[in-house]
Order: structure tokens, then C-alpha cells, then sequence
């Protein structure tokens, strides 16, 4: 079976300075990872995908992961963050082979940035 | 453009009451999808749906019910609201071989 952690509930960290958000995934199969954002009372949203080849993959509003598949991880990361940032992020990984709609979902990191 | 829209936004219910969220999304996505939140938990899987007449279970299933007899809409019954199923509840919808869930903006049931 398939499983998300993340490693930490909450994160803060001052303005302009750089952030990374752990994820661990668990999988005996191939794997897409995601990692969506969830702004307060909204719904969530897609900052970026690992579907295949490159490892680092980029996404909206400067974030980036890395894909390591020895260390099973997928991290988010933000060289300088920004007051807006402040939301909560959820890592995922796709069930089972190939796309199925369905994701398993990590409990969430909630950024807090501060001034 | 709506994208996935979900009605009610809130709603407090009875133990014991039933009723139905509803999830409309006019992308034409094959799959469709029903979450819920709570705090620490993240997302959870209750019902999806590959397409329309075919639904399936996801992880926590008990207590709802769903059907797909179009591709725009899926809605999610609870039949006999308890106290367990307070929660916010997330639609999502995907194109098949698309691999990115479309969300909406969630529906926030409180049962008493």
C-alpha cells in the first residue's frame, strides 16, 4: 500500500528567508507525486508535479522538489519565501499505476511566514 | 470557465438528518472524486468515479453514498448525518491520463 508522510505539522520561518517542506512516500510501484497548496478557505491547488524524467521539477510561484528515489522522499522547497506563501501544503502520490484520479494524501504542513 | 463547483459552501445538520452534496464540474473530466479534510489528518479518499454509471470506494467509505449518471455531476449522499462526519468536504475532477486533480472550493458540514 501506498503512504504520504510529512514530516513536519508546521513550519515558520521570517520573510525572505529560504524554506524546505519534507515529504516520504512509501510505494512498491512506479509513483507520480504532487504537491498541492491550500490558502485559508480554499480549496487547493496544483504547485507542481513528478511524473517522470528530470528530478527537480519546478513549479508555480517559485517552488521546486526534488525527486530522490533512493531516499523515497520528494521535498518542497522556496529559496526566499514571502508573507503570501503563509498557507498549508499537502504532498501526495498518485494510487497505483498509471492515472486513476485518485491521490493519497499527506496530513499537511501549515508555512507560516512572518514579518 | 467554473471549473469544479460544490454546493452547499456550509451547512449544520441533526444527527440523523440525510442530505446531499453536490459537485458539478464542466471541464468534461472522465474521473471525479469526493474527499474529506480534518485537521491532522489531510485528505481522505471517500468515493470516486471513473466515469459515468461507474463508482467505486475509496478509503473511508462508510456513511455515504454516491452515483454518476452524468459526467458533469457527482454528488454525495449522507444518509444519517453523525456527529464523525463533521468535516470539510472536497469534489475534485480529472482528465483521464491528465494525473492532476481540479478541486473545488469545498463544502464545510458541521453535524450536532
Amino acid at each position: 500500500a501506498q503512504s504520504v508522510t510529512q514530516l513536519d505539522s508546521q513550519v515558520p520561518v521570517f520573510e525572505e528567508a529560504p524554506v524546505e517542506l519534507r515529504c516520504n512516500y512509501s510505494s512498491s510501484v512506479s509513483v507520480y507525486l504532487f504537491w498541492y497548496v491550500q490558502y485559508p478557505n480554499q480549496g487547493l491547488q496544483l504547485l507542481l508535479k513528478y511524473l517522470s524524467g528530470s528530478t527537480l521539477v519546478k513549479g508555480i510561484n517559485g517552488f521546486e522538489a526534488e525527486f530522490n528515489k533512493s531516499q523515497t522522499s520528494f521535498h518542497l522547497r522556496k529559496p526566499s519565501v514571502h508573507i503570501s506563501d503563509t498557507a498549508e501544503y499537502f504532498c501526495a502520490v498518485s494510487s497505483g499505476s498509471g492515472n486513476t484520479g485518485k491521490l493519497i494524501f499527506g496530513q499537511g504542513t501549515t508555512l507560516q511566514v512572518k514579518p | 470557465n467554473a471549473g469544479v463547483t460544490q454546493t452547499p459552501k456550509f451547512q449544520v445538520l441533526k444527527t440523523g438528518q440525510s442530505m446531499t452534496l453536490q459537485c458539478a464540474q464542466d471541464m468534461n473530466h472522465e474521473y471525479m472524486s469526493w474527499y474529506r479534510q480534518d485537521p491532522g489528518m489531510g485528505l481522505r479518499l471517500i468515493h470516486y468515479s471513473v466515469g459515468a454509471g461507474i463508482t467505486d470506494q475509496g478509503e473511508v467509505p462508510n456513511g455515504y453514498n454516491v452515483s454518476r449518471s452524468t459526467t458533469e455531476d457527482f454528488p454525495l449522499r449522507l444518509l444519517s448525518a453523525a456527529p464523525s462526519q463533521t468535516s470539510v468536504y472536497f469534489c475534485a475532477s480529472s482528465k483521464a491520463g491528465a494525473n492532476v486533480l481540479t478541486f473545488g472550493a469545498g463544502s464545510r458540514l458541521t453535524v450536532l
